[in-house]
């Protein structure tokens, strides 16, 4: 079946680093692909998506490139803040199917 | 405009009780979705509801089961609750037609098994 596995954590860096957190995805069909935030606390946010190959998902700085020749969705930041701090999440929908499916979360820690 | 909202916030039980978790999705959304987080772990979904009935479901027993009220609100019930059920529990909503899947999320029910 459908699957998305991601680094693991926690990743630790200092402000104003450069952050990569790894995802790839296993899919019979077409999905599409999200990266989903969760803060302290909070519920699950919508951070970026991208529904076809090749498209850029961007938001408060981070951006994801859908890959489909190596079936992957990296997630980058150029400069990451101590608000980043957070757990997130890479996901994929196939088309017409009605779940998302999660990876089981990267933590990130941004240290002053 | 309120989004997604779920209550209890958090509620404790005994192994073999009963609970019932609440959601009211975000305002024009018809679709209620359920999802499960374990510690530590990505949510899993629970099944999916519109028109008042069960569209999908995930790999689930059938002590899990869910009920929409015409007001497009859900209920998620498990009972003879066991002790692997503690989770935050997730309630997300959508609409039919739109061009991905994307879900809206509530801040989840913390459900602790004693």
């Amino acid at each position: 079946g459908d699957s998305v596995t991601q680094m693991e954590g926690p990743v630790t860096l200092s402000e104003e680093a450069f952050l990569t957190i790894n995802c790839t995805y296993t899919a019979t069909g077409y999905p599409s692909l999200f990266w989903y935030v969760q803060y302290p606390g909070e519920g699950l946010q919508l951070l970026l998506k991208a529904t076809k190959a090749d498209d850029k998902g961007s938001n408060k700085g981070f951006e994801a490139t859908y890959r489909k020749e190596t079936t992957s969705f990296h997630l980058e930041k150029g400069s990451v803040q101590v608000s980043d701090s957070a757990v997130y999440f890479c996901a994929l929908s196939d088309r017409g199917d009605d779940k998302i499916i999660f990876g089981k979360g990267t933590r990130l820690h941004i240290l002053p | 405009d309120a989004g997604v909202t779920q209550s209890p916030t958090h509620l404790i039980k005994t192994r073999g009780q009963q609970v019932t978790l609440r959601c009211s999705p975000k305002s024009g959304h018809d679709t209620v979705s359920w999802y499960q987080q374990a510690l530590g772990q990505g949510p899993q979904f629970i099944f999916q509801y519109y028109e008042e009935e069960e569209r999908q479901r995930g790999n689930f027993p059938d002590r899990f089961s869910g009920h929409q009220f015409p007001n497009y609100s859900s209920e998620l019930n498990v009972n003879a609750l066991l002790l692997g059920d503690s989770a935050l529990y997730l309630c997300a909503s959508s609409y039919p037609g739109q061009p991905y899947n994307e879900q809206f999320f509530g801040p989840g029910t913390r459900l602790t098994v004693l």
